[in-house]
Order: structure tokens, then C-alpha cells, then sequence
């Protein structure tokens, strides 16, 4: 069983609040990513990170920003929440060694904004 | 053309049937290929990984890889209601990095 941990798990939040999404992964792990995806849609890659202090934007354009100071740390924050923001939030670890590319999935924050 | 392409479904298969899940890709370089289970309101769960061509067993599942024709598919012998999610094919882009490309899923009803 993958360790990885988003909180929170659910979040009600009016318009134009900051709010920082959580990920940590205690599997060493030097690769994270954050992906957005509503329901019954497909997933879509926003953040990724290779490692401490390397981040890039995935393929759809967020106004997400994220850090990575520590390896088993990946926050993803929002400026000021709007209601286009209403989606679930995931994030996955990837480890480079071997053949292992494979992504580990947190059990994700849904996230509503009013 | 998308890089991932899977048939969206609904697929519908009796209990105990075998369920068949197909994916095509775009980029013939591709290495790693992967299927995800995604229940309902859950985060997708890895079930199967293959990299060479050919069959790989494990359990009830069955993942196939055709690299000529660039198609994976996943087979799930003894269908059970609980293999009712839908089903992600994802595949590792031979870009020199370790970007995966999610296909939309095929939503599986296993009917008891």
C-alpha cells in the first residue's frame, strides 16, 4: 500500500480565500505531481516536480502554485480560490529507480468553492 | 488524435465473464505502460504495469501488449460486481522524462 497523504480530504471555502492543499509521500520518492480531474472526467496533469527545489506546470494551465523544499513534500496553493477551482485534487509519487515509473495516488481533496 | 485512447463505455459484462478493456497510443516510442482502477469518488489505484510484449498474468487480470500495433489491453477473467470502476490505461512518453499520459477510462458494470 502506496504512503501518501492529502489533507485535507474535503474543504468548503468561500471566494478569494488562499488555501494550501497538502501532500507528503514517506516513500522516498523523488518524483511528485499534482493532477486535477472533475467528475467522471479524465485526469489532467497540472504540477509536476523531479525533485527538491524543481517544479514545472503540467499541461493544464492552473493558476495553482506549488513548492517542493522537501523530498517528501509537495503543497499546492491557491491565491485566491474561485468557484471555477471546484474539482478533486490528486496527488502521486513516482519512483525513478528501475523500471519504476509508476504512480502512487493520495486519496485526493475535493475542493469546493462558493 | 489524443495520445491515449480508450473506449469510454459503459462496458457490460455478467458475473463471471471475461471483461476486455482496450488502449491505443500515439507515441511508438513509448516504453512503460500501466492500468489503474479508479472506483467511484476514489483516487486511482495501480493494478497492472507491462514493458515488454506479450501477456502478463497476475491473479484475475491480464494485461496484453502489442507495441507494433500500439495497443494495450486489459482482460479480467471471473468478473466480480466489485471490478465495477473505471479503468485508466496510462502510458510513459518516450520524451526523456517521466511524463505519464492518462487515457480518459472505460467505465466498467459487471452485472451480478
Amino acid at each position: 500500500e502506496a504512503d501518501i497523504y492529502q489533507t485535507p480530504r474535503y474543504l468548503v471555502i468561500g471566494t478569494g480565500k488562499k488555501i494550501t492543499l497538502e501532500c507528503s509521500q514517506t516513500m522516498g520518492h523523488d518524483k511528485m505531481y499534482w493532477y486535477q480531474q472533475d467528475p467522471g472526467m479524465e485526469l489532467h496533469l497540472i504540477h509536476y516536480s523531479y525533485g527538491v527545489n524543481s517544479t514545472e506546470k503540467g499541461d493544464l494551465s492552473s493558476e495553482s502554485t506549488v513548492s517542493r523544499i522537501r523530498t517528501e513534500h509537495f503543497p499546492l496553493t491557491l491565491e485566491s480560490a474561485r468557484p471555477s477551482h471546484t474539482s478533486q485534487y490528486l496527488c502521486a509519487s513516482s519512483d525513478h529507480r528501475g523500471t519504476g515509473v509508476e504512480q502512487f495516488f493520495g486519496p485526493g481533496t475535493r475542493l469546493t468553492v462558493l | 488524435q489524443k495520445e491515449v485512447e480508450q473506449n469510454s463505455g459503459p462496458l457490460s459484462v455478467p458475473e463471471g465473464a471475461i471483461a476486455s478493456l482496450n488502449c491505443t497510443y500515439s507515441d511508438r516510442g513509448s516504453q512503460s505502460f500501466f492500468w489503474y482502477r479508479q472506483y467511484s469518488g476514489k483516487s486511482p489505484e495501480l493494478i497492472m504495469s507491462i514493458y515488454s510484449n506479450g501477456d502478463k498474468e497476475d491473479g484475475r487480470f491480464t494485461a496484453q501488449l502489442n507495441k507494433a500495433s500500439q495497443y494495450v489491453s486489459l482482460l479480467i477473467r471471473d468478473s466480480q460486481p466489485s471490478d465495477s470502476a473505471t479503468y485508466l490505461c496510462a502510458v510513459n512518453l518516450n520524451t526523456g522524462g517521466f511524463k505519464t499520459i492518462f487515457g480518459a477510462g472505460t467505465r466498467l458494470f459487471v452485472k451480478a
